[in-house]
C-alpha cells in the first residue's frame, strides 16, 4: 500500500530535550517536505527536499533541521524544542513531472507538546 | 511573494444545501492550484486540482475552476451530504518554486 508514516504519533517532551520524528515514504517520490499545522494559521511548510541531499528552507524553518540521505526518509529534528513547537506535524511527499507537482500525499500526523 | 486566502469558518450547512467555499491567491508565474480535505484525525488528502488558468477540477460532485483574471479558485459542490464534513484547505505551488502554500482552513460541518 502506497503511504507516507511518521513516528511517533504523539510525543509529549520537554523544553530543551532533543528529539526527531521521523518520516518515511514507500512511493519513490522525490519531493518530501514538512509541515505544522496550527490553529487560524493553517499548514506552513518547515522544511522541504527536492531529493537525496537538497534540502530548502520553507515559511518557518526556525528551530528545526532535516536531513535527507536517503529518498525515503526524511526526518525532522527539534535540537533543543521550545513551547512554541507544540503543535501538529504532518509529512508529506510528492513526485514532480513536466514542471508540475503532483499530488502529496500527507502521513497521519504527529501531535507534539513541549512543556 | 505567494499567498493563499480563503474564506473564514466555520461553516454549517443542511443536508443537500449548495456549497461554495472562496479561495484567492497571489502567486509569482503560473501556479498549480490545489483543493485538500481533511477528515477529524487525520491528515490531508487530495480533493482535486488544476494546473492551468481555465482548467476545472473535479472530484467526488465537488469543482472548481482556476480563474486567472480574479486569481480565484473557488471549490463548489451542489448538494452537500453529512459525510462532507472536515476541513478543506486551499493551497498553490508556483511553477517558480518549490514551496507550497496553504490557506488557513474552513472547517464544514453538514447537518441532517
Amino acid at each position: 500500500e502506497a503511504q507516507v508514516t511518521q513516528n511517533p504519533r504523539y510525543l509529549i517532551t520537554v523544553t530543551g530535550k532533543k528529539l526527531t520524528v521521523t518520516c518515511s515514504q514507500n512511493m519513490n517520490h522525490e519531493y518530501m517536505s514538512w509541515y505544522r499545522q496550527d490553529p487560524g494559521l493553517g499548514l506552513r511548510q518547515i522544511y522541504y527536499s527536492m531529493n537525496v541531499e537538497v534540502t530548502d528552507k520553507g515559511d518557518v524553518p526556525e528551530g528545526y533541521k532535516v536531513s535527507r540521505k536517503e529518498k525515503r526518509n526524511f526526518p525532522l529534528i527539534l535540537e533543543s524544542p521550545s513551547p512554541n513547537q507544540t503543535s501538529l506535524y504532518f509529512c508529506a511527499s510528492s513526485t514532480h513531472s513536466g514542471g508540475a507537482y503532483n499530488e502529496q500525499f500527507f502521513g497521519p500526523g504527529t501531535r507534539l507538546t513541549v512543556l | 511573494g505567494n499567498s493563499v486566502t480563503q474564506m473564514e469558518g466555520p461553516v454549517t450547512l443542511s443536508e443537500e444545501a449548495f456549497l461554495t467555499i472562496n479561495c484567492t491567491y497571489t502567486a509569482t508565474g503560473y501556479p498549480s492550484l490545489f483543493w485538500y480535505v481533511q477528515y477529524p484525525g487525520e491528515g490531508l488528502q487530495l480533493l482535486l486540482k488544476a494546473t492551468k488558468a481555465d482548467d476545472k477540477g473535479s472530484n467526488k460532485g465537488f469543482e472548481a475552476t482556476y480563474r486567472k483574471e480574479t486569481t480565484s479558485f473557488h471549490l463548489e459542490k451542489g448538494s452537500v451530504q453529512v459525510s462532507d464534513s472536515a476541513v478543506y484547505f486551499c493551497a498553490l505551488v508556483s511553477n517558480t518554486g518549490n514551496q507550497f502554500y496553504f490557506g488557513t482552513g474552513t472547517s464544514l460541518t453538514v447537518i441532517p
